[in-house]
């Protein structure tokens, strides 16, 4: 089983301000089968980012993604007020499919 | 307008059994696989299961394996989870999810099992 560790646990941050999400893959993952999520209280998730760094339909540009060997990273350039929510990294290259513990991004 | 929707959620007791079922509508449903994806109370996610476009290959996390059973029906547009043997730590939120990448989620419907 593919384990993915989210870091930090929580950001404090500020609108405006650019948001640094981690998540760590225990073994390789392609780039093609890792995902973001993005889950606001009461909601279901919603996809953001497939195959590591392509948005999803509809999704703003100041939310990126990239891959460096099993470490994977979430950027959110400048925070808007929505974008306080919780995020979760996933892949699903072999069964069983794999969530982050996830993120959770605070007003500061 | 192309969405998911959960039903069949409820109280159950321990060793009680439940089917959930997912309405698929604005797509067509044979053309993806299909996944469960469930939410205990303020914990994150894990996915349960999921299922090819045609239903000849199905899997599922150890956790809920030779209890739980997906299955579609790709003429009514829906899918399901028949889940038996229900224990406490299955309280969740389930989801149904369209394709491997998550792209689309229902809802939700909630699972709680307690006496």
């Amino acid at each position: 089983e593919i384990v993915l560790t989210q870091s930090p646990g929580t950001l404090s941050l500020s609108p405006g301000e650019r948001a640094t999400l981690s998540c760590r893959a225990s073994q390789s993952v392609s780039s093609t089968y890792l995902t973001w999520y993005q889950q606001k209280p009461g909601q279901a998730p919603r996809l953001l980012i497939y195959g590591a760094s392509s948005r999803a339909t509809g999704i703003p540009d100041r939310f990126s993604g990239s891959r460096s060997g099993t470490d994977f990273t979430l950027t959110i350039s400048r925070l808007e007020p929505e974008d306080f929510a919780v995020y979760y990294c996933q892949q699903y290259g072999s069964p069983p499919y794999t969530f982050g513990q996830g993120t959770k991004v605070e007003i500061k | 307008e192309v969405q998911l929707v959960e039903s069949g959620g409820g109280l159950v007791q321990p060793g009680g059994s439940l089917r959930l079922s997912c309405a698929a509508s604005g797509f067509t449903l044979s053309n993806h696989w299909m996944s469960w994806v469930r939410q205990a109370p303020g914990k994150g996610l894990e996915w349960v299961a999921n299922i090819k476009e045609d239903g000849s290959d199905k899997y599922y996390v150890d956790s809920v394996k030779g209890r739980f059973t997906i299955s579609r029906d790709n003429a009514k547009n829906s899918l399901y989870l028949q889940m038996n043997s229900l224990r406490a730590e299955d309280t969740a939120m389930y989801y149904c999810a369209r394709k491997n990448s998550f792209d689309l989620w229902g809802q939700g419907t909630m699972v709680t099992v307690s006496s």
